[in-house]
């Protein structure tokens, strides 16, 4: 199958500090990508839907001005939390559709606020 | 409001006997379905998927149903390995087209007993 990467894999921060998330389609391209968090023994939410070379959609109750989407090229989509806080910690994945019509996903961020 | 259910948050099987992991939709617009298994601290690996135009998918020891008129689908694993114990997520793919975002149940653990 397709495979995505993210990096970091895990970060540690402190609170009111700003960490990127790369992700990026290894052997595809993709024109939109998805942003997903999950929280412990929940299932994943989607946050946000990436465009290459337009503005982010984000899902209702996601703040855009916290979570800032940048889809420069058609490999490569990054998500800011901005001026982080616990509540923030979570485990963020990203995910884009391959030339076989499936999802693929990366293998996670795993973020945790002190 | 969930769209995608599985009601069963756990599953016990033995090894060598059949899993079968169930999932219910509410949008009738719902045209792909797919199946994930997802280990902790890790993105979600493709399994199988099925279109609405069919009632069944197999790839090796994976077969999806698909009852439209139900609105239900299940997948079945057999025989059942101690290695597919982790949780399963049914997805189906929004209204959005082929590039349509993805919506989870929240996912079913298996555990395969040897």
């Amino acid at each position: 199958g397709a495979v995505v990467s993210q990096h970091p894999s895990r970060v540690i921060c402190k609170s009111g500090t700003s960490v990127k998330i790369e992700c990026r389609s290894l052997d595809f391209q993709a024109t939109t990508m998805f942003w997903y968090r999950q929280f412990p023994k929940q299932s994943l939410m989607l946050m946000a839907t990436s465009n290459e070379g337009s503005k982010a959609t984000y899902e209702q109750g996601v703040e855009k001005d916290k979570f800032l989407i940048n889809h420069a090229s058609l490999t490569l989509s990054t998500l800011t939390v901005t001026s982080a806080h616990p509540e923030d910690s979570s485990f963020y994945i990203c995910s884009g559709w391959g030339a076989t019509d499936t999802q693929y996903f990366g293998p996670g961020t795993r973020l945790t606020v002190l | 409001d969930q769209q995608v259910k599985q009601n069963s948050p756990s599953l016990s099987v033995q090894e060598g006997r059949i899993s079968i992991l169930n999932c219910d939709y509410t949008n009738s617009m719902f045209d792909y379905f797919l199946w994930y298994k997802k280990y902790p601290a890790e993105g979600p690996t493709f399994l199988i998927s099925i279109s609405s135009i069919k009632d069944k998918n197999e790839d090796g020891r994976f077969t999806v149903f698909l009852n439209k008129s139900a609105k239900h689908l299940s997948l079945h694993i057999v025989p059942s390995q101690p290695g597919d114990s982790a949780v399963y997520f049914c997805a189906a793919r929004s209204s959005g087209g082929s590039q349509g975002n993805l919506i989870f149940g929240k996912g079913t653990k298996l555990s395969v007993k040897p």
